[in-house]
């Protein structure tokens, strides 16, 4: 079992709503990730982090935004949610000490915006 | 981009059956991963290989690696109905870069 922790693990809010996904891991990885999945469909990455005070977008432009302030904890936000931004949020972290090593994934966040 | 690339996007078998699915990548890697994700859940790990390897087992699993023709294999042998999930390959080119994921195969075994 991976110790990685991603809350809510569904939420349906309204556009126009401030939303913040939190994701936390107890493995002391320098590494995190947020993936983004539509259902049946590839991950895309939206941001990562290499340590605190680390964070790089992804290959994918994301309108959230990420913080990693405690080695711990890299939650994601969105300042204003569109029905666009309605899809599977998958949150992991990684410790190698050179290239990537295994990814540890939370259970996944869905996100419905009406 | 050296996404993965997966074959075949869906794979459908009896139990007892093994079942193959396909990597193709487009550049050089440094190692090259499988996951595995069961409907609405996240992903988990099932298996590394590096460049420098061309097999590796982990139980059921069998994996093999061809980096002149940047394509890797997944071997499931004696399938059971709890391997239906998606199974994804990711390619990691090394150094500061980050897993790219491939778009999966769907395999449904049924009893």
């Amino acid at each position: 079992e991976a110790d990685i922790y991603q809350t809510p693990r569904y939420l349906v809010i309204g556009t126009g709503k401030k939303i913040t996904l939190e994701c936390s891991q107890t493995m002391g990885h320098d590494k995190m990730y947020w993936y983004q999945q539509d259902p049946g469909m590839e991950l895309h990455l939206i941001h990562y982090s290499y340590g605190v005070n680390s964070t790089e977008k992804g290959d994918l432009s994301s309108e959230s935004t990420v913080s990693r302030i405690r080695t711990e904890h890299f939650p994601l936000t969105l300042e204003s949610a569109r029905p666009s931004h309605t899809s599977q949020y998958l949150c992991a972290s990684s410790y190698s000490s050179g290239g990537t090593g295994e990814l540890f994934f939370g259970e996944g966040s869905r996100l419905t915006v009406l | 981009s050296q996404q993965g690339e997966e074959d075949p996007q869906a794979l459908s078998i009896q139990e007892g059956e093994n079942a193959t699915m396909n990597c193709s990548y487009k550049t050089s890697i440094n190692n090259l991963q499988w996951y595995r994700q069961n409907s609405g859940r996240g992903l988990v790990h099932l298996i590394l290989i590096r460049s420098n390897e061309r097999e590796k087992h982990s139980g059921r699993l069998r994996v093999t690696l061809d980096t002149s023709k940047k394509s890797s294999s997944l071997l499931i042998t004696a399938s059971r109905a709890a391997d239906t999930a998606s199974y994804f390959c990711a390619t990691d080119a090394g150094g500061y870069s980050t897993l790219t994921f491939g778009k999966g195969t769907m395999l449904l075994v049924s009893p």
